[in-house]
């Protein structure tokens, strides 16, 4: 009964190359998030969605792009993928209005640009 | 604007050694503070948390109290396990909509 489950876990593809990620949340929250994860672990928020709302846009390249067809899902899209872009991408949800509830993460998706 | 600081790592220790993460916050007002832990391999979980000045968190051995007049959220532990090695990163929140994180702080405890 994974909570948070995105796929793939690993994705090794050449640079150029337009690649997605999906992530489903089972846990009935109405806010979803993606997050950027670098090699030395520094965790930076992208985006996040509100009930299929985009609510937070952090400064992200115009090649990342997500989409959020319910309130369960939100994807991630990545046009034209450069060298940079190799990092682990998680994604996490959370109830909104009620700070007592932590943000709930997947395994993470693992991209590596060759 | 909010941020959080933590101590840098890694931070190496023995078996069944005294842990302590410092992790100090600038806010505007009187966020919810939290601690996450990475173990190897895996995405982040909740290790605990605090929404109010004096309150204690504690999970797994582990404990930290929101300390308003040193805007404060130290992470301790009396004795680590090798299992306990992990990326531990400090967190703030006002509406758990967006979490101001720290860097992280990468323990290893060796037998």
């Amino acid at each position: 009964d994974t909570a948070v489950s995105q796929t793939p876990k690993y994705l090794v593809t050449q640079m150029g190359n337009d690649k997605s990620i999906k992530c489903e949340q089972n846990l009935g929250h109405d806010t979803m998030y993606w997050y950027k994860q670098d090699s030395k672990k520094f965790l930076k928020i992208m985006f996040s969605y509100n009930n299929k709302e985009l609510i937070i846009n952090e400064t992200v390249p115009n090649r990342f792009s997500p989409k959020s067809p319910d309130k369960a899902h939100l994807n991630l899209h990545i046009n034209s993928l450069e060298l940079g872009d190799s990092a682990v991408y998680f994604c996490a949800s959370s109830q909104s209005g009620n700070s007592n509830q932590p943000q709930h993460f997947g395994d993470g998706t693992r991209l590596s640009i060759l | 604007g909010d941020s959080v600081t933590q101590m840098e790592g890694p931070v190496t220790l023995s078996e069944e050694a005294f842990l302590t993460i410092n992790c100090t916050y600038t806010a505007t007002g009187y966020p919810s503070l939290f601690w996450y832990v990475q173990y190897p391999g895996e995405g982040l979980q909740l290790l605990l948390k605090a929404t109010k000045a004096d309150d204690k968190g504690s999970n797994k051995g582990f404990e930290a109290t929101y300390r308003k007049e040193t805007t404060s959220f130290h992470l301790e532990k009396g004795s680590v396990q090798v299992s306990d090695s992990a990326v531990y990163f400090c967190a703030l929140s006002f509406n758990n909509r967006k979490l101001i994180w720290g860097l992280g702080t990468s323990l290893a405890v060796n037998p």
